[in-house]
């Protein structure tokens, strides 16, 4: 148990299906984030909350929606999902921005299967 | 811009042998160095850091110390387990900056 808690831990979810993907942190922590860990690519960011603001969105299709209602969820929201969109999902979380010091502590990850 | 750069794997060892898991960097500054670690079917766990030149971080047997001569933050262990088979991530986090991850490296440790 790190601290980080993803919920479910694996989902196989047709193209035209609606799925959420749920991280929850109780660590005090301000600032959420979700990667993307597809087999022998670099892990890939995708959005940065800062005090549930999005601060940064690398670019990610629209069919990927987050949404960070308190600085302890965070949310994924998926809907007409490609095949190629199977990966592992992590959430992390860390104090802000400002203190470098500090790692990013991670959730187990959602292992997402789109078919 | 910020980045990390490991070597690439896998590396396979046997048991009790010497690892070494070079990393370097390029970074503005003066980053805080990690070293991350991901077991089969888990997310990342820290591992150890370090927040300033020569600093070394240790944990469970693995160390690496923060050169800044030589940008370098180079993982090593003693003596492998086959329990220490993943994949090792090398990563830096400059002030203001997010968390730049290098591409990891797995290890194979065989009995």
């Amino acid at each position: 148990e790190t601290g980080v808690t993803q919920t479910p831990r694996h989902l196989v979810m047709g193209m035209t299906n609606k799925k959420s993907l749920k991280c929850e942190q109780h660590l005090g922590h301000n600032a959420m984030y979700w990667y993307k860990q597809s087999a022998k690519k670099p892990l890939e960011l995708m959005f940065v909350y800062n005090f549930k603001e999005q601060t940064e969105n690398n670019s990610v299709p629209s069919r990927f929606s987050p949404e960070c209602p308190n600085s302890s969820h965070l949310f994924l929201h998926l809907h007409t999902l490609q095949p190629e969109d199977s990966a592992l999902y992590l959430c992390a979380s860390s104090q802000s921005q400002d203190k470098a010091n500090y790692g990013y502590t991670f959730g187990s990850g959602t292992r997402l299967t789109v078919v | 811009g910020d980045s990390v750069t490991q070597m690439e794997g896998p590396v396979t060892l046997s048991e009790e042998a010497f690892l070494t898991i070079n990393c370097t960097y390029t970074a503005t500054g003066y980053p805080s160095l990690f070293w991350y670690v991901q077991y089969p079917g888990e997310g990342l766990q820290l591992l150890l850091k370090a927040t300033k030149a020569d600093d070394k971080g240790s944990n469970k047997g693995f160390e690496a110390t923060y050169r800044k001569e030589t940008t370098s933050f180079h993982l090593e262990k003693g003596s492998v387990q086959v329990s220490d088979s993943a994949v090792y991530f090398c990563a830096l986090r400059n002030a203001g900056n997010m968390l730049t991850f290098g591409g990891g490296t797995r290890l194979m440790v065989k009995p």
